[in-house]
């Protein structure tokens, strides 16, 4: 399957900076989501876009759905020391199953003390 | 709680040995997934099924089997064909195929060779 170009890889922060990571593709997706992932856990489903522009937030996390439907954002305000972890987005078609969900590589936040 | 629960956490493969991997839901959902993870790569998808009794392959389906005889559970079956089967494996779920569709997690198994 194709793979989506999550920047940066990873990312060496203090803790109370703002974080932004973004993922681009070369097809349009209808579906984008964000999850966050814990050392040997599995993902967490963070924020979940739906429709062009659109722009959610949950809690200190805001995530968009680019106009061109070909790329997404998440920013992440005044990072935290549990903010720590590898970020993933997805993308992909309503409707068509998880099956056809896309995946980046993930970024990895690391925040220092 | 409703979720998805994987077992064992840690599984380790001997040569030439099959092994199972276990994924139940309580979450009523129709579509389960299996997927693996390599370090600093994205996730793979291995199996996926639509519905009981029914599966398709995913991305890279050699050397794995899986059955789909309950609604519940997606057991995945690492076999002596994967001769590189080191890998973390994730189980995962979505609601039926309609608009906003959202995939949920387990909490993954690790599986290594001996």
């Amino acid at each position: 399957g194709q793979q989506l170009n999550q920047s940066p890889q990873s990312m060496f922060i203090q803790e109370g900076e703002d974080v932004s990571m973004n993922c681009t593709s070369s097809s349009i997706f209808n579906t984008w989501l964000w999850y966050k992932q814990d050392p040997g856990e599995g993902p967490v489903l963070l924020i979940a876009l739906y429709k062009a522009g659109e722009l959610t937030s949950n809690g200190r996390l805001t995530a968009q759905f680019g106009i061109t439907r070909k790329d997404s954002f998440l920013n992440i305000s005044a990072s935290i020391p549990s903010d720590v972890g590898i970020y993933f987005c997805a993308g992909g078609w309503s409707g068509g199953g998880a099956d056809g969900l896309t995946f980046g590589k993930g970024t990895h936040l690391i925040i220092q003390p | 709680d409703g979720g998805i629960t994987q077992s064992p956490k840690y599984l380790f493969r001997k040569e030439g040995q099959n092994v199972t991997l276990s994924c139940e839901q309580n979450l009523n959902h129709d579509a389960m997934y299996w997927y693996r993870q390599d370090p600093g790569q994205g996730l793979r998808l291995i199996y996926y099924s639509q519905i009981v009794n029914d599966f398709q392959k995913g991305d890279i389906a050699e050397g794995y089997s899986v059955s789909r005889e309950k609604k519940e559970s997606f057991p995945l079956t690492v076999t002596s064909a994967q001769k590189n089967p080191t890998a973390f494996y994730l189980c995962a779920s979505s609601s039926p195929l309609t608009t906003n569709e959202k995939l949920f997690f387990g909490s993954g198994t690790q599986l290594s060779v001996l």
